[in-house]
């Protein structure tokens, strides 16, 4: 089944330290985001990717960083600079058919401790 | 600048009941619309979108939406609610330029009374 998975489904992280959070997706989609969602704040675009190599920054980036070596992944790593981590973090990857549908993976909860 | 508003944070509504969820649009030129669901914990599933022809879209789950350039609107309805119905709801329009970045609603919270 094509689909994004993201890993791991709960993190825990100690104040100062990095954490990465997988996104691998099996759809053949050139774009990539990173959301996080806060209570009552929607959705905020963190990072996205249009192609291999290349991303941008969106609108809550400070703090993060993306790489994209591969078309299929798209990880995200929450550094120490990130004042306020704790959230809901979503990957997702667009299509280039009619409407440029967005798809997003099961999301995952990471909380600093 | 580009938005989209959902006016209404929290509905309840009753099983059996009918339901609209409203959406309203800022753009230059016709967006693409969409619609999500959201359970608790899970990620957003798709209900339907709208980029072109027929104004009344029909979705999944006995959704439809109704894309009304006059009013910039964009509303979610589903003529009988059920129970597993109760979730977040977001509109979300994806914007003409080259980033092609989804501008999101801030979400309607639905309730299902028994």
């Amino acid at each position: 089944d094509g689909g994004i998975t993201q890993s791991p489904k709960y993190l825990f992280r100690k104040e100062g330290q990095n954490v990465t959070l997988s996104c691998e997706q099996n759809l053949n989609h050139d774009a990539m985001y990173w959301y996080r969602q806060d209570p009552g704040q929607g959705l905020r675009l963190i990072y996205y990717s249009q192609i291999v190599n290349d991303f941008q920054k969106g609108d809550i980036a400070e703090g993060y960083s993306v790489s994209r070596e591969k078309k299929e992944s798209f990880p995200l790593t929450v550094t120490s600079a990130q004042k306020n981590p704790t959230a809901f973090y979503l990957c997702a990857s667009r299509d280039r058919g009619p409407g440029n549908t967005i798809y997003f993976g099961e999301g995952s909860w990471l909380t600093v401790v | 600048a580009q938005s989209v508003t959902q006016p209404d944070i929290h509905i309840t509504v009753s099983e059996g009941a009918s339901l609209e969820l409203r959406c309203n649009y800022s753009y230059g030129a016709t967006p693409y619309l969409f619609w999500y669901v959201q359970s608790p914990g899970q990620g957003l599933q798709l209900l339907l979108k709208y980029f072109s022809g027929d104004t009344l879209v029909q979705g999944i789950k006995g959704f439809e939406a109704e894309f009304k350039r006059s009013q910039s609107s964009f509303n979610l309805r589903k003529p009988s609610v059920h129970w597993s119905d109760a979730a977040e709801y977001f509109c979300a329009g994806l914007n003409a330029g080259n980033n092609r970045k989804l501008i999101w609603g801030l979400g309607t919270s639905l309730a299902v009374n028994p």
